[in-house]
């Protein structure tokens, strides 16, 4: 069975870092595409940033590019986020997704998700 | 930047057939994938590719498109269907992946 588990979210202040965690299992982690997403009641589901399975391609949504960096340990199954210079607007609970093995264009598992919160 | 436009909620009775639109500029051209989220749970997706059904997910689910638009067609609504759902594409233009802005099934 496929599980991802998300850990690291927090309170953090504006202009602060966090690294976010997603454990994986189940699957041949090094074969697959991942993800991170967020959401919020405001904007709803909004893709943060992909890496490929060796690590070697990545990409970002605009308003992270510079700011957060999407990173993966094969050897330890976990894909990471880092992020800083966080912003109010980052307020988001963060998933980490999978794409399908198939087409790296829609994610096919999805974990529970971390709350961070960046405030004052 | 692309967008991805679906009505804020969907009303719909037991055992008749939500419709829930997906307005994106030339959809036609992009595989849309749907994903359910129920309260508290993290997205599921029920259709990929345009039409294709995930194992596990029912029959019931069934996606379509027409010029501009997407629709994720639920037939025989249950109660357990209530939940938002999100349309989804890549934009090869700019390398992003783009979410609907989301609908809440209701079914009363």
């Amino acid at each position: 069975e496929v599980q991802l588990a998300e850990s690291g979210g927090g309170l953090v202040q504006p202009g602060g870092s966090l690294r976010l965690s997603c454990a994986a299992s189940g699957f041949s982690f090094s074969s697959y595409y991942m993800h991170w997403v967020r959401q919020t009641p405001e904007k709803g589901l909004v893709w943060v940033a992909r890496v490929n399975g060796d690590g070697t391609s990545i990409g970002y949504e605009d308003s992270v590019r510079g700011r957060f960096t999407v990173s993966r340990d094969n050897a330890k199954n976990t894909l990471y986020l880092q992020m800083s210079s966080l912003r109010v607007e980052d307020t988001a609970v963060y998933y980490c997704a999978r794409s399908s093995r198939w087409s790296i264009y829609y994610f096919d598992n999805w974990g529970q998700g971390t709350l961070v919160t960046v405030s004052s | 930047s692309y967008v991805l436009t679906q009505p804020p909620s969907v009303s719909v009775a037991p055992g008749k057939t939500a419709k829930i639109p997906c307005m994106g500029d030339n959809i036609g051209s992009k595989s849309v994938h749907w994903y359910q989220q129920r309260p508290g749970q993290a997205p599921v997706v029920v259709v990929y590719d345009d039409r294709q059904r995930p194992s596990g997910i029912p029959e019931r689910f069934a996606g379509s498109k027409s010029g501009n638009t997407a629709t994720l067609s639920i037939s025989g609504v249950e109660v357990g269907d209530e939940a938002d759902y999100y349309c989804q594409v890549y934009d090869s233009s700019t390398d992003l992946y783009v979410f609907g802005t989301g609908a809440t099934v209701t079914v009363l």
